[in-house]
């Protein structure tokens, strides 16, 4: 399967700092890239869709003014927590969509590790 | 929007034996349904998934199942092994390609 990798994996810092987490597709491009939260022994929350070349998607409920979405590249889609807290600590995922060309569809998605943030 | 409900929480097994995980959804015009399976503190895997245009789909000790009608889909394995254990997510999509997430299933396989 195509391959999605995140950095970095973990990082913990300092209230207030912001913190920037890259997530690349590694053997294709992704034209759509997702960006999710999850709480421990829970599920996956989606927080936005992030599109090549344009203006992020956000669901509703996540400030998109806190989570900065650039996606400037085929392969590359960064998230940054801006003034993280403590309550911004988890697990987060993002996902790519792999093309139809590497035998995918508009459905399939490929996740990244994860990167866990902790926020002191 | 899409509803995803997915039993049970938590299942307990022991190796060898075969585990059930059922999901349902809301959505008639969802055809595509995947499931993953994410180990602790690590990104989600897919290992199986199937489309409307098929009712059962089997790689190896993994099969996923699907009813339309009844709007449930289901991921069965067979012969159990303790590296099988991890949670489980099943996953329909909202809109063209969105997908919405079931809770979750923690499989315990006993050794």
């Amino acid at each position: 399967g195509a391959v999605v990798s995140q950095h970095p994996s973990w990082v913990i810092c300092k209230s207030g700092t912001s913190v920037k987490i890259e997530c690349r597709s590694l053997d294709f491009q992704a034209t759509t890239m997702f960006w999710y939260r999850q709480f421990p022994k829970q599920s996956l929350m989606l927080m936005a869709t992030s599109n090549e070349g344009s203006k992020a998607t956000y669901e509703q409920g996540v400030e998109k003014d806190k989570f900065l979405i650039n996606h400037a590249s085929l392969t590359l889609s960064t998230l940054t927590v801006t003034s993280a807290h403590p309550e911004d600590s988890s697990f987060y995922i993002c996902s790519a969509r792999t093309p139809l060309e590497r035998g995918g569809s508009t459905d399939t998605q490929y996740f990244g590790p994860g990167t866990r943030l902790t926020v002191l | 929007g899409e509803n995803v409900e997915q039993h049970p929480s938590t299942l307990s097994v022991q190796e060898g034996d075969s585990a059930v995980i059922k999901c349902t959804y809301s959505d008639s015009a969802s055809n595509y349904f995947p499931w993953y399976k994410q180990e602790l503190g690590k990104g989600p895997q897919l290992i199986i998934d199937i489309r409307s245009n098929v009712g059962e789909k089997k790689d190896q000790r993994i099969a996923v199942t699907l009813n339309k009608t009844a709007k449930h889909f289901s991921l069965h394995i067979t012969e159990t092994q303790p590296e099988d254990s991890a949670v489980y997510f099943c996953a329909a999509p909202r809109g063209s390609y969105i997908p919405t997430f079931g809770r979750g299933t923690s499989l315990i396989v006993h050794p």
